[in-house]
């Protein structure tokens, strides 16, 4: 089965409030974790990432936090727009090989929904 | 625009037969990485190429799907007697070795098969 998942499929928030998204994993070899962001007829686009040392990133209106004893990862957006309306997928990145980015695990996906 | 460019955008073919798909990476990016992608799911990693040699296929690349990096710049993909089951988006993105492992991504073929 898949080694990253995420809890809800749809979450709706209203414009200028936080959103929280979040994600489970399997694979405690994972190093590596990233957020993407998809927008309908687009590929992903990177947000943030976070490595396993790490338990919190910040970013422009964006933070992950990392959880490794429960594994599990999440995604705060700070005073959403209606540009922020997408798929939110996490992936992570065991390093099988070493030395860079190996193929990504990707979640199902979260569509956020800002209600103006 | 990530710099990642994928052609055609869109294909439409039937049952059986062959298609190919191009990936145009980053020009400074040594690994390239084709994802399959179908509607409501996340992207599932095919293989990755660093320069031109084919490090990684997971078990998802039948023998019917092939990928070639043959200079180390841009790829192809290739599904062979296609089948219903290849409809999908085929995503391409690119990293550069050493750097901060952020893989950019094309924005895809659609592969309708009928």
């Amino acid at each position: 089965g898949e080694s990253v998942g995420l809890h809800l499929p749809t979450l709706s928030v209203q414009e200028g409030d936080n959103s929280i998204i979040n994600c489970a994993y399997s694979n405690s070899a994972s190093d590596y974790f990233i957020w993407y962001k998809q927008e309908s007829g687009k590929g992903p686009q990177f947000i943030i990432d976070i490595r396993s040392n790490m338990d919190k990133r910040q970013g422009q209106r964006v933070t992950v936090l990392l959880n490794k004893t429960v594994k599990h990862l999440s995604l705060q957006i700070a005073a959403t727009q209606p540009g922020d309306s997408a798929v939110y997928f996490c992936a992570e990145n065991p390093f099988r090989s070493g030395g860079g980015a190996d193929g990504l695990t990707f979640g199902k996906g979260t569509h956020l929904i800002i209600q103006p | 625009d990530t710099g990642v460019s994928q052609n055609p955008r869109h294909k439409i073919t039937k049952r059986g037969q062959n298609v190919t798909f191009r990936c145009d990476p980053i020009s400074e990016h040594n690994r390239l990485y084709w994802y399959r992608q179908t509607l409501g799911q996340g992207p599932e990693f095919l293989t990755y190429f660093q320069n031109e040699a084919q490090l990684e296929k997971s078990r998802l690349l039948s023998d019917r799907f092939s990928a070639e990096r043959p200079k180390g710049s841009f790829s192809t993909l290739e599904i062979q007697r296609t089948e219903q089951g290849d409809s999908a988006m085929y995503l391409c993105a690119s990293s550069l070795l050493g750097g901060n492992y952020e893989q950019y991504f094309g924005p895809g073929t659609r592969l309708t098969v009928t």
